[in-house]
Protein backbone atom coordinates (compact mmCIF):
# COMPACT_ATOMS: atom_id res chain seq x y z
CA UNK A 1 0.00 0.00 0.00
CA UNK A 2 1.64 3.41 -0.86
CA UNK A 3 2.28 5.84 1.86
CA UNK A 4 3.90 9.05 3.09
CA UNK A 5 5.33 9.37 6.62
CA UNK A 6 6.14 12.74 7.83
CA UNK A 7 8.32 13.70 10.85
CA UNK A 8 8.06 14.89 13.17
CA UNK A 9 4.83 15.17 14.20
CA UNK A 10 4.71 18.79 15.70
CA UNK A 11 7.44 20.80 16.55
CA UNK A 12 7.80 24.07 18.82
CA UNK A 13 10.44 26.58 17.90
CA UNK A 14 11.30 29.91 18.45
CA UNK A 15 11.31 33.04 15.86
CA UNK A 16 14.68 32.86 14.06
CA UNK A 17 15.26 28.83 14.82
CA UNK A 18 16.01 26.74 11.76
CA UNK A 19 13.49 23.79 11.20
CA UNK A 20 13.81 21.02 9.11
CA UNK A 21 11.01 18.74 8.22
CA UNK A 22 11.24 15.58 6.75
CA UNK A 23 8.90 13.11 4.39
CA UNK A 24 9.64 9.30 3.25
CA UNK A 25 7.48 7.43 0.58
CA UNK A 26 6.92 4.08 -0.63
CA UNK A 27 4.56 4.54 -3.56
CA UNK A 28 4.28 2.28 -6.68
CA UNK A 29 4.22 4.78 -9.08
CA UNK A 30 5.76 8.14 -8.36
CA UNK A 31 6.08 11.27 -10.37
CA UNK A 32 6.44 14.04 -8.30
CA UNK A 33 6.52 15.23 -4.72
CA UNK A 34 4.77 18.16 -3.27
CA UNK A 35 4.56 20.64 0.01
CA UNK A 36 1.95 22.17 0.98
CA UNK A 37 1.04 24.62 4.02
CA UNK A 38 -2.04 24.61 5.89
CA UNK A 39 -3.27 27.01 7.77
CA UNK A 40 -6.92 25.76 9.63
CA UNK A 41 -8.19 26.21 5.17
CA UNK A 42 -6.80 25.22 1.76
CA UNK A 43 -3.52 24.07 1.63
CA UNK A 44 -1.78 26.17 -0.16
CA UNK A 45 1.31 25.00 -2.68
CA UNK A 46 5.14 25.24 -1.99
CA UNK A 47 7.62 23.05 -3.85
CA UNK A 48 6.90 20.04 -6.48
CA UNK A 49 10.17 18.31 -6.66
CA UNK A 50 10.93 15.52 -9.23
CA UNK A 51 14.36 15.03 -9.64
CA UNK A 52 17.16 13.93 -7.02
CA UNK A 53 19.38 16.95 -5.58
CA UNK A 54 18.02 19.68 -7.17
CA UNK A 55 17.39 22.06 -4.48
CA UNK A 56 13.99 24.88 -4.79
CA UNK A 57 14.33 27.57 -2.86
CA UNK A 58 11.44 30.06 -2.16
CA UNK A 59 12.71 33.21 0.48
CA UNK A 60 13.61 31.19 3.56
CA UNK A 61 11.84 28.03 2.55
CA UNK A 62 14.10 24.82 0.53
CA UNK A 63 13.35 22.13 -0.50
CA UNK A 64 15.13 18.67 -1.96
CA UNK A 65 14.27 15.17 -2.81
CA UNK A 66 16.36 11.82 -3.00
CA UNK A 67 14.93 9.31 -4.66
CA UNK A 68 17.22 6.77 -4.29
CA UNK A 69 16.16 6.88 -0.52
CA UNK A 70 13.07 8.12 -1.01
CA UNK A 71 12.88 10.87 0.84
CA UNK A 72 12.47 14.69 1.16
CA UNK A 73 13.29 17.65 3.20
CA UNK A 74 11.44 20.73 3.86
CA UNK A 75 13.98 23.71 5.70
CA UNK A 76 12.53 26.82 7.05
CA UNK A 77 15.17 29.14 8.11
CA UNK A 78 15.10 32.06 10.69
CA UNK A 79 11.34 31.39 11.32
CA UNK A 80 8.70 33.38 12.08
CA UNK A 81 5.22 33.50 13.59
CA UNK A 82 3.71 33.30 10.46
CA UNK A 83 5.42 30.04 9.46
CA UNK A 84 3.48 28.47 12.05
CA UNK A 85 1.36 26.05 10.28
CA UNK A 86 0.38 22.39 9.26
CA UNK A 87 3.09 21.18 6.60
CA UNK A 88 1.51 18.51 4.41
CA UNK A 89 3.95 16.27 2.35
CA UNK A 90 2.13 14.37 -0.98
CA UNK A 91 3.47 12.38 -3.35
CA UNK A 92 1.71 12.02 -7.23
CA UNK A 93 0.95 8.32 -7.83
CA UNK A 94 -1.27 8.11 -10.79
CA UNK A 95 -4.29 10.09 -10.34
CA UNK A 96 -3.94 10.99 -7.08
CA UNK A 97 -2.04 12.57 -4.36
CA UNK A 98 -1.02 10.47 -1.28
CA UNK A 99 -0.56 12.76 1.63
CA UNK A 100 1.54 12.15 4.86
CA UNK A 101 -0.31 13.48 7.78
CA UNK A 102 1.75 16.50 8.38
CA UNK A 103 4.18 18.15 10.40
CA UNK A 104 2.29 20.73 12.98
CA UNK A 105 4.59 23.18 13.42
CA UNK A 106 4.54 26.36 15.82
CA UNK A 107 6.72 29.09 16.12
CA UNK A 108 6.89 31.00 19.51
CA UNK A 109 7.64 34.64 19.59
CA UNK B 1 -10.97 34.94 -10.86
CA UNK B 2 -12.13 33.49 -7.75
CA UNK B 3 -10.62 30.38 -6.40
CA UNK B 4 -12.18 27.18 -6.03
CA UNK B 5 -15.38 27.25 -3.85
CA UNK B 6 -16.74 24.96 -1.44
CA UNK B 7 -19.79 25.13 0.33
CA UNK B 8 -21.09 24.84 2.92
CA UNK B 9 -18.26 25.43 4.86
CA UNK B 10 -19.29 24.25 7.68
CA UNK B 11 -22.05 21.45 8.00
CA UNK B 12 -24.01 19.38 10.58
CA UNK B 13 -26.13 16.58 9.97
CA UNK B 14 -27.64 13.82 12.29
CA UNK B 15 -26.87 10.45 12.03
CA UNK B 16 -29.11 9.38 8.94
CA UNK B 17 -29.39 12.40 7.19
CA UNK B 18 -27.59 13.27 3.73
CA UNK B 19 -24.99 15.13 3.50
CA UNK B 20 -24.30 17.35 -0.06
CA UNK B 21 -21.47 18.98 -0.18
CA UNK B 22 -20.76 21.50 -3.24
CA UNK B 23 -17.78 22.42 -5.04
CA UNK B 24 -17.18 25.20 -7.61
CA UNK B 25 -13.64 25.15 -9.33
CA UNK B 26 -11.86 27.80 -10.73
CA UNK B 27 -12.84 29.51 -13.88
CA UNK B 28 -11.74 27.25 -16.79
CA UNK B 29 -10.84 24.62 -14.88
CA UNK B 30 -12.64 21.01 -15.96
CA UNK B 31 -11.02 18.60 -13.39
CA UNK B 32 -11.73 18.54 -10.06
CA UNK B 33 -10.20 16.52 -7.18
CA UNK B 34 -11.65 15.32 -3.79
CA UNK B 35 -10.18 14.63 -0.79
CA UNK B 36 -11.23 13.63 2.85
CA UNK B 37 -9.26 14.93 6.07
CA UNK B 38 -10.15 13.01 9.41
CA UNK B 39 -8.71 14.57 12.12
CA UNK B 40 -5.19 14.35 12.79
CA UNK B 41 -4.69 12.69 9.19
CA UNK B 42 -3.64 13.28 5.99
CA UNK B 43 -5.71 14.11 3.28
CA UNK B 44 -6.96 10.84 1.52
CA UNK B 45 -7.90 10.56 -2.34
CA UNK B 46 -11.55 10.39 -2.68
CA UNK B 47 -12.25 10.55 -6.35
CA UNK B 48 -10.81 12.69 -9.64
CA UNK B 49 -13.95 14.17 -11.98
CA UNK B 50 -13.78 15.37 -15.32
CA UNK B 51 -16.92 17.14 -16.31
CA UNK B 52 -19.70 14.13 -16.67
CA UNK B 53 -17.20 11.80 -16.20
CA UNK B 54 -15.84 9.80 -12.93
CA UNK B 55 -12.17 8.97 -14.01
CA UNK B 56 -11.16 7.62 -10.57
CA UNK B 57 -12.79 6.69 -7.73
CA UNK B 58 -10.61 4.16 -6.35
CA UNK B 59 -10.75 5.99 -2.74
CA UNK B 60 -14.38 6.16 -2.20
CA UNK B 61 -15.98 4.12 -0.09
CA UNK B 62 -18.21 1.65 -1.53
CA UNK B 63 -21.69 2.39 0.15
CA UNK B 64 -23.52 6.04 0.94
CA UNK B 65 -20.98 8.13 -0.98
CA UNK B 66 -21.45 9.19 -4.51
CA UNK B 67 -20.20 11.89 -6.40
CA UNK B 68 -20.52 13.82 -9.86
CA UNK B 69 -19.66 16.78 -12.29
CA UNK B 70 -22.29 17.83 -13.98
CA UNK B 71 -21.90 19.65 -17.57
CA UNK B 72 -23.36 22.46 -15.71
CA UNK B 73 -23.33 23.04 -12.30
CA UNK B 74 -20.85 22.44 -9.24
CA UNK B 75 -19.33 18.91 -8.64
CA UNK B 76 -21.52 17.47 -6.04
CA UNK B 77 -20.09 14.65 -3.46
CA UNK B 78 -23.05 12.98 -1.92
CA UNK B 79 -23.14 11.31 1.75
CA UNK B 80 -26.32 9.06 2.24
CA UNK B 81 -27.39 8.02 5.54
CA UNK B 82 -24.28 9.67 7.41
CA UNK B 83 -22.74 8.24 10.33
CA UNK B 84 -20.40 9.78 12.98
CA UNK B 85 -17.59 8.21 11.55
CA UNK B 86 -18.16 10.46 8.29
CA UNK B 87 -17.11 13.75 10.24
CA UNK B 88 -14.02 15.22 8.65
CA UNK B 89 -13.41 18.09 6.53
CA UNK B 90 -13.61 17.52 2.68
CA UNK B 91 -11.45 19.23 0.14
CA UNK B 92 -12.22 19.92 -3.20
CA UNK B 93 -9.28 20.65 -5.67
CA UNK B 94 -9.47 21.72 -9.36
CA UNK B 95 -7.11 22.08 -12.29
CA UNK B 96 -7.48 23.09 -16.06
CA UNK B 97 -5.58 19.98 -17.79
CA UNK B 98 -6.04 16.82 -15.40
CA UNK B 99 -2.81 17.84 -13.71
CA UNK B 100 -3.38 16.75 -10.19
CA UNK B 101 0.01 18.62 -9.14
CA UNK B 102 -1.22 22.13 -10.39
CA UNK B 103 -4.84 21.64 -8.52
CA UNK B 104 -5.75 24.66 -6.34
CA UNK B 105 -7.52 23.22 -3.27
CA UNK B 106 -10.77 25.14 -1.92
CA UNK B 107 -11.24 25.90 1.85
CA UNK B 108 -12.99 23.03 3.05
CA UNK B 109 -16.34 21.98 4.03
CA UNK B 110 -16.07 20.61 7.21
CA UNK B 111 -18.86 18.05 8.17
CA UNK B 112 -19.82 16.97 11.06
CA UNK B 113 -22.28 14.64 12.17
CA UNK B 114 -24.37 14.10 16.07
Amino acid sequence: EDKVVQSPLSLVVHEGDTVTLNCSYEVTNFRSLLWYKQEKKAPTFLFMLTSSGIEKKSGRLSSILDKKELFSILNITATQTGDSAVYLCAVEDGNKLVFGAGTILRVKS
Amino acid sequence: NAGVMQNPRHLVRRRGQEARLRCSPMKGHSHVYWYRQLPEEGLKFMVYLQKENIIDESGMPKERFSAEFPKEGPSILRIQQVVRGDSAAYFCASSAFGSNTEAFFGQGTRLTVV
